[in-house]
């Protein structure tokens, strides 16, 4: 069975440093993985999916097979991005798996 | 475009009721799926439905039921409640051939 793993519940850094946001997940075909990320009062987004390889408000992730790992990465983490972020991964059929959720606040 | 819109917003039910929620996807998408969000938790998979046709199912009871009407919304129905049940219910659609979900703001389900 399919299983997504975030294991910080909680993230706290300064204005302007480094974000990384863990993913693990374990499944045994070709998974398609997402991040997902809900502001204070908004209902659940899209922020990026590992097909499209594309950066998002700053935001990139790279699928690595043989960690099985897709992490979330900024470089500069400003205010606005505090949100809960969920990783979650498809195994077919649109059928969303979703980690936890690691709540991301960043401090001015 | 609304989006994907639920309804009601808030619900209250006492143990042993039943309870019906309503969802309607964004115009052009004919797959509808639902995800039971616990606190603390993240959306876990209850249903998927595709062109009326139960598509995929999650790990949950009988009582646990869905259905798609040809205008491409969506009921969740869930019969007799437990306490557990309370939760968010959140109900997404995607266009076929495409894998990214689109959500709702969700239904708070709270049972006494």
């Amino acid at each position: 069975a399919q299983r997504v793993t975030q294991p910080e519940k909680l993230l706290s850094v300064f204005k302007g440093a480094p974000v990384e946001l863990k993913c693990n997940y374990s499944y045994s075909g070709s998974p398609e993985l997402f991040w997902y990320v809900q502001y204070s009062r908004q209902r659940l987004q899209l922020l990026l999916r590992h097909i499209s390889r594309e950066s998002i408000k700053g935001f990139t992730a790279d699928l690595n097979k043989g960690e099985t790992s897709f992490h979330l990465k900024k470089p500069f983490a400003q205010e606005e991005d505090s949100a809960m972020y969920y990783c979650a991964l498809d195994s077919g059929y649109s059928t969303l798996t979703f980690g936890k959720g690691t709540m991301l606040l960043v401090s001015p | 475009d609304a989006g994907v819109t639920q309804s009601p917003t808030h619900l209250i039910k006492t143990r042993g009721q039943q309870v019906t929620l309503r969802c309607s996807p964004i115009s052009g998408h004919k797959s509808v799926s639902w995800y039971q969000q616990v606190l603390g938790q993240g959306p876990q998979f209850i249903f998927q439905y595709y062109e009326k046709e139960e598509r995929g199912r999650g790990n949950f009871p009988d009582r646990f039921s869905a259905r798609q009407f040809p205008n491409y919304s969506s009921e969740l129905n869930v019969n007799a409640l437990l306490l557990g049940d309370s939760a968010l219910y959140l109900c997404a659609s995607s266009f076929d051939g495409q894998n990214i979900q689109y959500f709702g703001a969700g239904t708070r389900l709270s049972v006494l």
